[in-house]
């Protein structure tokens, strides 16, 4: 069974950091490229951040560019995103989600980051 | 302001059909695979139909999708209480980033 458990966040001022974890399981991590979406509160679904399998790039929403940074560690099948110099407009829940035949096919179950002073 | 354009919600009797609506352009839907994602709330997404009308293994066929134009449709028949959710259309973008686009969501009431 496909398991992607997210884990990394919680309450932080304007303008710090936080470090976002994904763990994988139940498929190889290492063949899939793996992204970063955000949900705030009582909004829809907005693309974050992309990584593929490889780690040969990397791809972030203009909203977060130069702030978040994507990455990736195959051997603990872990995915990661930094974030930095965060706002209020921040705040939501970020998911984990696997891609796959040109779809999100896997969802973790989200962590909450509340940027609040 | 979604790049995909959804109806805010949707309403039908238990049993009954109902279809949800989402709106792109060529850029978008018109030359790219639509997916369709449930969510409960208080829990994650859930693909429901990828590739405009294929249904992931446990998905029931009580769901189905189409593609027509820059324009997609989500259909549910035999509506139960258990679909009451948010829905939301997904696709990719050839003016924009290289992620994926999302509609603004459909909330479905099962009255």
């Amino acid at each position: 069974e496909v398991q992607l458990v997210e884990s990394g966040g919680g309450l932080v001022k304007p303008g710090g950091s936080l470090r976002l974890s994904c763990a994988g399981s139940g498929f190889t991590f290492s063949s899939y490229s793996m992204n970063w979406v955000r949900q705030a509160p009582g909004k829809g679904l907005e693309w974050v951040a992309s990584i593929p399998s490889s780690s040969s790039f990397t791809s972030q929403a203009d909203s977060v560019k130069g702030r978040f940074t994507i990455s990736r560690d195959n051997a603990k099948n872990s995915l990661y995103l930094q974030m930095s110099s965060l706002r209020a407009e921040d705040t939501a829940v970020y998911y984990c989600v696997r891609y796959a035949s040109a779809t999100y096919d896997y969802w973790g179950q989200g962590t909450l980051v509340t940027v609040s002073s | 302001q979604s790049v995909l354009t959804q109806p805010p919600s949707v309403s039908a009797a238990p049993g009954q059909k109902v279809t949800i609506s989402c709106s792109g352009s060529t850029s978008n839907i018109g030359n790219n695979f639509v997916s369709w994602y449930q969510q409960v709330p208080g829990t994650a997404p859930k693909l429901l139909i990828y590739d405009n009308d294929k249904r992931p293994s446990g998905i029931p066929d009580r769901f189905s999708g189409s593609k027509s134009g820059t324009s997609a449709t989500l259909g549910i028949t035999g509506l139960q209480t258990g679909d009451e959710a948010y829905y939301y259309c997904g696709t990719w973008d050839s003016s924009l980033s290289v992620g994926g686009v999302f509609g603004g969501g459909t909330r479905l009431t099962v009255l």
